[in-house]
């Protein structure tokens, strides 16, 4: 398969605690993005990678979330303190240079208790 | 007011039917369209994207951008039970690569 792989599927944490999710974009792509989606809801912009550098981020991004690409491959999204707001689908997204349509993952879902 | 407005539904049609999903836009900087298709709990799959405005076919799928009226729609023809889904559109302009989505259509086809 060679899609957006998305790690873990179903994160349950307590609130407080940190968590980081893990994303592998298709093979070649150079732009990463990562979304969040609640229920009855589209997908949310939270940031985007061309590489390794972060161009955009999202107001909705608090201090509390962080995320990386070192050497522009894969990327993780930590969460620091979770709150019970955060709880939401996280998604991934890649697209190339030729092609700058995105493909997403199958996402992590965020349960906070 | 939303950059993106999409009419949650549900929408029911019966099987066979031609189904028209509709999004408005405000900002005339838009310039890449996209529809994505998601099942309950699963990740968006890209359908359909096009560049400015006109109209793109695949299969049963038809895209149209109305750029003049800030209007996006795509078309089913022959709809099946399998397309039930929620239909997501997602547009950004040039110089950006931040996509807004609209809420999402959820469309039932009835067998």
């Amino acid at each position: 398969d060679t899609g957006v792989s998305q790690n873990p599927r179903h994160k349950i944490t307590k609130r407080g605690q940190n968590v980081t999710f893990r994303c592998d974009p298709i093979s070649e792509h150079n732009r990463l993005y990562w979304y969040r989606q609640t229920l009855g809801q589209g997908p949310e912009f939270l940031t985007y990678f061309q590489n390794e550098a972060q161009l955009e981020k999202s107001r909705l991004l608090s201090d509390r979330f962080s995320a990386e690409r070192p050497k522009g491959s894969f990327s993780t999204l930590e969460i620091q303190r979770t709150e019970q707001g955060d709880s939401a689908m996280y998604l991934c997204a890649s697209s190339g240079t030729t092609h700058t349509e995105a493909f997403f993952g199958q996402g992590t879902r965020l349960t906070v208790v | 007011q939303k950059e993106v407005e999409q009419d949650p539904g549900p929408l029911s049609v019966p099987e066979g039917a031609i189904v028209s999903l509709n999004c408005t836009y405000s900002n005339s900087a838009f310039q890449y369209f996209m529809w994505y298709r998601q099942y309950s709990r699963k990740g968006p799959e890209l359908l359909m994207y096009t560049y400015s405005s006109g109209n793109k076919e695949d299969g049963r799928f038809t895209a149209q951008v109305d750029k003049s009226s800030k209007y996006i729609s795509l078309f089913i023809r022959d709809s099946q039970p399998s397309d039930s889904a929620t239909y997501l559109c997602a547009m950004r302009g040039t110089g950006t690569y931040k996509y807004i989505f609209g809420t999402g259509t959820r469309l039932k086809v009835l067998a």
